[in-house]
């Protein structure tokens, strides 16, 4: 599986916009960039995804690099329950079945 | 309502017993799967299905059997519970399991194993 990489944890002040890293330099130029993020006691939650071009959701913003081997989340305006675990993960594509692999995800702690 | 519902939400049972999880999607998915995050916080993925069919395990012990009846159920049944199996468990549920898809994820079943 191709790997992630991603700081252990930020912090950000409230309607701050927090950019969160992901390095995925082994990528393969048909995985997909997927972003989801766990809230507390909760479910990981889909947040946004990409394959080359940036990208915008209501909730957040995919910034991917040219060759595609780093990322960047965006959050515009952090709020409090915006606090989470932040995952980046490559969706593997290789083979005929397709898992969404999590690593350590990132920690996000948004202060008032 | 609820996208995928799992139950029951908490579990608290003796070694050796028998539980069942279910999980029920009503977003007309075809693919399923369970994750199982332990006390470090990895999410693990378990199994997938798509229309009922299996399609990945994860190198997971026997003891842990799951079935689909159909395309919105997919129940993990376990057997001869054992203390490192304590987790929580989540079902999750993406059309048709291609890598430009979302997962919707369950709230999660806190499985305590004493």
């Amino acid at each position: 599986d191709a790997k992630t990489t991603q700081p252990n944890s930020m912090e950000s002040n409230e309607e701050e916009p927090v950019h969160l890293p992901c390095n995925h330099s082994t990528i393969s130029g048909t995985d997909y960039i997927h972003w989801y993020r766990q809230l507390p006691s909760q479910g990981p939650e889909y947040v946004i995804h990409g394959l080359t071009s940036n990208v915008n959701n209501r909730m957040a913003s995919l910034a991917i690099a040219e060759d595609r081997k780093s990322s960047t989340l965006i959050l515009h305006r952090a709020t409090l329950r915006d606090a989470a675990v932040y995952y980046c993960i490559l969706y593997n594509s290789g083979g005929s079945n397709y898992k969404l692999t999590f690593g350590k995800g990132t920690l996000l702690t948004v202060n008032p | 309502d609820t996208a995928v519902s799992q139950t029951p939400k908490y579990l608290v049972t003796q070694m050796g017993n028998d539980k069942s999880i279910k999980c029920e999607q009503n977003l007309g998915h075809d693919t399923m799967y369970w994750y199982k995050q332990d006390s470090k916080k990895f999410l693990k993925i378990m199994f997938s299905y798509n229309n009922k069919e299996l399609i990945i395990n994860e190198t997971v012990p026997n003891r842990f059997s799951p079935k689909s009846p159909d395309k919105a159920h997919l129940n993990l049944h376990i057997n001869s519970l054992e203390l490192g199996d304590s987790a929580v468990y989540f079902c999750a549920s993406s059309r048709g399991g291609q890598t430009n898809e979302k997962l919707f994820f369950g709230s999660g079943t806190q499985l305590s194993v004493l």
